[in-house]
């Protein structure tokens, strides 16, 4: 049983696209979030969303939009792609927004071209 | 200077050895430490949480906290080939009632036969 997917596993897609990525948890989590990690593995923070609602947007280019339609899902939709975004993005989830660990997907590898 | 120091290494040693790894850190707030290993092409999965300074043990693994030196450690004992993978310290504080997570760059660990 997975905790927390992502789809699509990878994505390979044109500059200028418009790509999104979903992220379901069923560890009955209220907390969501998304990471980048560049090509030398540095794992960053970009949003959270509690309950829903957005608590953390770090400084991400405004083409970056998440979309939480439930507490158990999280999504993240890019426009205009661009080559700086190729990376691999991971979903995570905890209960709480406090001292929980979070729990992350296996990420989704996205290449632009 | 970055908020997490971690070497990135590799570090390659033989089935059996103990291993070290370490990161500082320059936030004084920082509250709660954790480790995740990160297989290749896989997810951070967590492998100790610790809050604030002292030592934890869980079979092989031990985390240790100094927070009046901003460092920890993860040490593991017996190594196996099985614990080739990337270690990812990451630590974080409660500020405006949510907990953001810094990683460090990780360390890349192999253990060979």
């Amino acid at each position: 049983d997975t905790a927390v997917s992502q789809t699509p596993k990878y994505l390979v897609t044109q500059m200028g696209n418009d790509k999104s990525i979903k992220c379901e948890q069923n560890l009955g989590h209220d907390t969501m979030y998304w990471y980048k990690q560049d090509s030398k593995k540095f794992l960053k923070i970009m949003f959270s969303y509690n309950n829903k609602e957005l608590i953390i947007n770090e400084t991400v280019p405004n083409r970056f939009s998440p979309k939480s339609p439930d507490k158990a899902h999280l999504n993240l939709h890019i426009n205009s792609l661009e080559l700086g975004d190729s990376a691999v993005y991971f979903c995570a989830s905890s209960q709480g927004q406090g001292d929980q660990p979070q729990h992350f997907g296996d990420g989704t590898r996205l290449s632009i071209l | 200077q970055k908020e997490v120091e971690q070497d990135p290494g590799p570090l390659s040693v033989p089935e059996g050895a103990i291993v070290s790894l370490n990161c500082t850190y320059s936030n004084s707030a920082f509250q709660y430490f954790m480790w995740y290993r990160q297989y290749s092409r896989k997810g951070p999965e967590l492998l100790m949480y610790t809050y604030s300074s002292g030592n934890k043990e869980d079979g092989r693994f031990t985390a240790q906290v100094d927070k009046s030196s901003k460092y920890i450690s993860l040490f593991i004992r017996d190594s196996q080939p099985s614990d080739s993978a990337t270690y990812l310290c990451a630590m974080s504080s409660i500020s405006g009632g949510y907990n953001k997570l810094i990683f460090g760059a990780g360390t890349r660990l192999a253990v060979h036969p």
